[in-house]
């Protein structure tokens, strides 16, 4: 079974600059989570996506958005990036149900000049 | 909402016993998770505990929680050089959103 996967693997972009990261969760999974990773904050819940709807959101600013598709693929969206938004997005597929283990992508890692 | 704290290093030789621990700030995680991320890596499940549980045990690995004091461990046996890596524990919040400790970076000498 294919696990989480995540593209682009690794994105150079400029402040002011957007940018869309991919999702694909492990086949079955209909909940899609974003996390953003930094060293000096760790691990940030961005937002959270089943069936389509957003069903937790984290405390971003709305230039951090999403979406999921009717195949439970996700994307994320950071438009009018800065130089704080360099860091390592990852995404994680569960189940959504009872005990709602997370799996992890390896992560798209995005540095913004 | 959960506030999880770690240890942020630690150090053992191989071959020894490795623990580490996670206290938490309150209760409000029917699962509660250990992580472990490799350099470039994604986080990768180890374990978990459901919260009504004290001790868990899974190959080289052995989880206890201690509810009362808010307290979760991971001991991992007979540690060897490809355990080095960080170690996240986390609370499933009751289903919000997981919450990450800042995780420990284990080092194993040889």
């Amino acid at each position: 079974k294919a696990g989480v996967t995540q593209t682009p693997r690794y994105l150079i972009k400029t402040r002011g600059q957007q940018v869309t990261l991919s999702c694909s969760p492990i086949s079955g999974h209909r909940s899609v989570s974003w996390y953003q990773q930094t060293p000096g904050q760790g691990l940030q819940f961005l937002f959270e996506y089943f069936s389509e709807t957003q069903r937790n959101k984290g405390n971003f600013p709305g230039r951090f958005s999403g979406r999921q598709f009717s195949n439970s693929r996700s994307e994320m969206n950071v438009s009018t990036l800065e130089l704080g938004d360099s860091a390592l997005y990852l995404c994680a597929s569960s189940r959504a149900g009872d005990n709602e283990k997370l799996f992890f992508g390896s992560g798209t890692q995005l540095s913004v000049l | 909402g959960e506030d999880v704290e770690q240890s942020l290093f630690l150090s053992v030789r191989e071959g020894d016993s490795s623990v580490i621990n996670c206290t938490y700030t309150d209760s409000s995680s029917t699962y509660l998770y250990w992580y472990k991320q490799e350099p470039g890596a994604g986080l990768q499940l180890l374990t978990y505990i459901f919260s009504n549980m004290d001790m868990k045990q899974d190959q080289r690995l052995t989880v206890l929680l201690n509810k009362k004091d808010k307290h979760l461990s991971l001991r991992i046996a007979d540690t060897q050089t490809g355990d080095s890596a960080i170690y996240f524990c986390a609370g499933d919040n009751y289903g919000q959103n997981f919450v990450f400790g800042p995780g420990t970076r284990l080092s194993v000498l040889p």
